[in-house]
């Protein structure tokens, strides 16, 4: 099955940097890259995917782009805010068999 | 509805004691996934259905845990026994095509 790797589990970043948030994963077959946000004590929303098929994606503050030989994806956020502050989780897909990363921790520091 | 709607949201039980914790997955969602997160925040894959049958149990542990999904009711997962480190919190996904999932707000279960 897939797995998937997250890094770093922590990042600090200064209102208005940017922040970056690495996964590789395994399965070679994997076709699908979610990213999740998870703020304090409520759920996980998604706020951006890709397809394998795509290279980049761009959605405001936040990209997310993927290299398919190096098998690995990331998380691009711009100008970050206070509000970005979270815990987000990237995911791979394949085949009806989708597995996390073990997330990293946001804080965007005022 | 169009929200996954998971209850109990808090759920306290003795050690030994039995957990039930309920998933209704956004109407037309055939794949329900259920994972475990721990204070770590990670989340561990449990078990995921396709309708009423079972998809993929890997991560289920063999023991104490079991779940359902029938037609008509909203799923359940069970845990018998519980354990002081089945305390997590339990999130239920639902999906129409098992990707792009839409997240209840968890079962926070707590074992005392």
């Amino acid at each position: 099955g897939e797995n998937v790797e997250q890094h770093p589990s922590t990042l600090s970043v200064q209102e208005g940097d940017s922040a970056v948030i690495k996964c590789t994963y395994s399965d070679s077959a994997s076709n699908y890259f979610p990213w999740y946000k998870q703020e304090l004590g409520k759920r996980p929303q998604l706020i951006i995917d890709i397809r394998s098929n795509v290279g980049e994606k761009k959605d405001q503050r936040i990209a997310v782009t993927l290299n398919k030989t190096a098998k690995h994806f990331s998380l691009h956020i711009t100008e970050t805010q206070p509000e970005d502050s979270a815990v987000y989780f990237c995911a791979g897909y394949n085949n009806n068999d989708m597995r996390f990363g073990a997330g990293t921790r946001l804080t965007v520091k005022p | 509805g169009e929200e996954v709607a998971q209850t109990p949201k808090h759920l306290v039980r003795g050690e030994g004691q039995k957990a039930k914790l309920y998933c209704a997955p956004i109407k037309g969602h055939s794949y329900v996934f259920w994972y475990q997160q721990v204070l770590k925040n990670e989340f561990k894959f449990l078990i995921s259905f396709q309708n009423e049958n079972v998809f993929d149990e890997t991560g289920m542990p063999k023991e104490r845990f079991s779940a359902k999904c029938l037609p008509n009711s909203p799923c359940s997962l069970e845990i018998q026994a519980t354990k002081l480190e089945d305390s997590a919190v339990y999130f239920c996904a639902s999906s129409p095509f098992s990707e792009g999932y839409t997240f209840g707000s968890g079962t926070r279960l707590t074992v005392v």
